[in-house]
């Protein structure tokens, strides 16, 4: 199983874009064995997924949060990278960076720690 | 969008005890559904995969059943270091893919 920490600002203000990377180590962001995940998890709340990408280009996202959300790799680095524009406090949670390996489809089975992201002027 | 409903969401055990959390999924989703536990400040954990697969070096107390619409995930001796939320989720509809809303697990 490879290792995620995520990493970026706290705290973001509303209208502004949130930014978070994910630093991957024990294996390769282009090996194609894994599916790169961003899920988040609203205070005492359930767990929301917010996209993924595949193989550095291939993307797929929440129908709720398409036309706000981005998601890329730096290969050079092996890290991948959320955007997620035009906040409100709504999008205050906790982000997760997660992976799902291609042969278990469906089953995020490494997660980062998570980061905190408050929305606040 | 396929909605996940668990239940109950909240619920007190005792050491030892056979605890059961259910799943209802708003359509069939056949067999693809997994189990994650969650502890306070921490990140969730897969225990389940394809609705009754235990992933490895999860506990063997640990197991899940059922397919379509109707799943159940069960405890079969409640130890203390179990107490935690557990969530189950769907990828039947994949990639989109949804969570319950959880079931708080504490000790009595």
């Amino acid at each position: 199983q490879v290792q995620l920490q995520e990493s970026g600002p706290g705290l973001v203000k509303p209208s502004q874009t949130l930014s978070l990377t994910c630093t991957v180590s024990g294996g390769s962001i282009s090996s194609g064995n894994y599916y790169w995940s961003w899920i988040r998890q609203h205070p005492g709340k359930g767990l929301e997924w917010i996209g993924y990408i595949y193989s550095t280009e291939s993307t797929y996202y929440n129908p709720s949060l398409r036309s706000r959300v981005s998601i890329s790799v730096d290969s050079s680095k092996n890290q991948f990278s959320l955007k997620l524009n035009s906040v409100t406090d709504a999008d205050s949670a906790v982000y997760y960076c997660a992976t799902e390996d291609t042969t278990t489809k469906g089953s995020f089975d490494s997660w980062g720690q998570g980061a905190l992201v408050t929305v606040s002027s | 969008d396929i909605q996940m409903t668990q239940s109950p969401s909240a619920l007190s055990a005792s050491v030892g005890d056979r605890v059961t959390i259910t799943c209802q999924a708003s359509q069939d989703i056949s067999k693809f559904l997994n189990w994650y536990q969650q502890k306070p400040g921490k990140a969730p954990k897969l225990l389940i995969y394809d609705a009754s697969s235990l992933q490895p070096g999860v506990p063997s107390r640990f197991s899940g059943s059922g397919s379509g619409t109707y799943f159940t995930f069960t405890i079969s001796s409640l130890q203390p270091e179990d107490i935690a939320t557990y969530y189950c989720q769907q990828y039947d509809n994949e990639p989109s893919y949804t969570f319950g809303q959880g079931t708080k697990l504490e000790i009595k």
